[in-house]
């Protein structure tokens, strides 16, 4: 069976600082990954993902994760947070013909 | 396309009343999925469609929920007897393509907020 971890359940970062949030998954084969946001009351929504090609992957809002496959990790990284970033980000998988599985999520809060 | 549409936004209700939560999926979309999402738990997959066919409700808590989709614009999850464990927020989200390998994208409703006093 697959699943997600996220180590990190809440950050807390300045503006202009760096973020790297952490994800691993485990599934033995190919698979796709993902990364969903959710803002503050509202819905999910997809950041970024990947299931081919450059491992690096860019995203919107200046986002991107980098897969690393010897490592089973998808990190999200921006080089300059903003305040409006403040939400709550959601790594996930699926690998084969199996359903998407969801980390618990990560709660950035960014301090203007 | 208007996206994923729930309905209600908010429910209120008392322990041990029936609850139906509504979703249209996106036109065209062939996969729907229910999800729950609390504090203590986070999200929660709880029973997902095939083209209107249920494939996976092992997420399902209990039998007191149940959901159905009799055809491709419409599905419901009902909470019969409802209790105050149940509140949370529930989504809904379709894609094109549930599984497999071609990177499918799920696209989420803004959920219902169900409160059981």
């Amino acid at each position: 069976a697959q699943s997600v971890s996220q180590h990190n359940h809440h950050v807390i970062l300045s503006e202009a600082a760096s973020l790297e949030l952490g994800c691993n998954y485990s599934y033995g084969g190919t698979v796709n990954l993902f990364w969903y946001v959710q803002y503050p009351g509202q819905h999910l929504q997809l950041l970024l993902k990947y299931f081919s090609g450059d491992p690096l992957v860019k995203g919107i809002k200046g986002f991107e994760a980098e897969f690393i496959k010897s490592k089973f990790s998808f990190n999200l990284r921006k080089p300059s947070v903003q305040w409006s970033d403040t939400a709550e980000y959601f790594c996930a998988v699926n690998g084969g013909y199996q359903k998407v599985t969801f980390g618990t999520g990560t709660k950035l809060q960014v301090i203007p | 396309d208007a996206g994923v549409i729930q309905s209600p936004r908010h429910e209120v209700t008392e322990m041990g009343q029936e609850v139906t939560l509504r979703c249209k999926p996106i036109s065209g979309h062939d996969y729907l999925f229910w999800y729950r999402q609390t504090m203590m738990r986070g999200l929660e997959l709880l029973i997902y469609f095939n083209n209107n066919v249920p494939i996976d409700d092992s997420g399902m808590p209990e039998d007191r929920f149940s959901a159905k989709m009799p055809n491709a614009s419409f599905s419901t999850l009902k909470i019969q007897p409802s209790e105050p464990r149940d509140s949370a927020v529930y989504f809904c989200a379709s894609s094109l393509g549930g599984t497999g390998l071609l990177g499918y994208e799920q696209y989420f409703g803004p959920g219902t907020r169900l409160t059981v006093t």
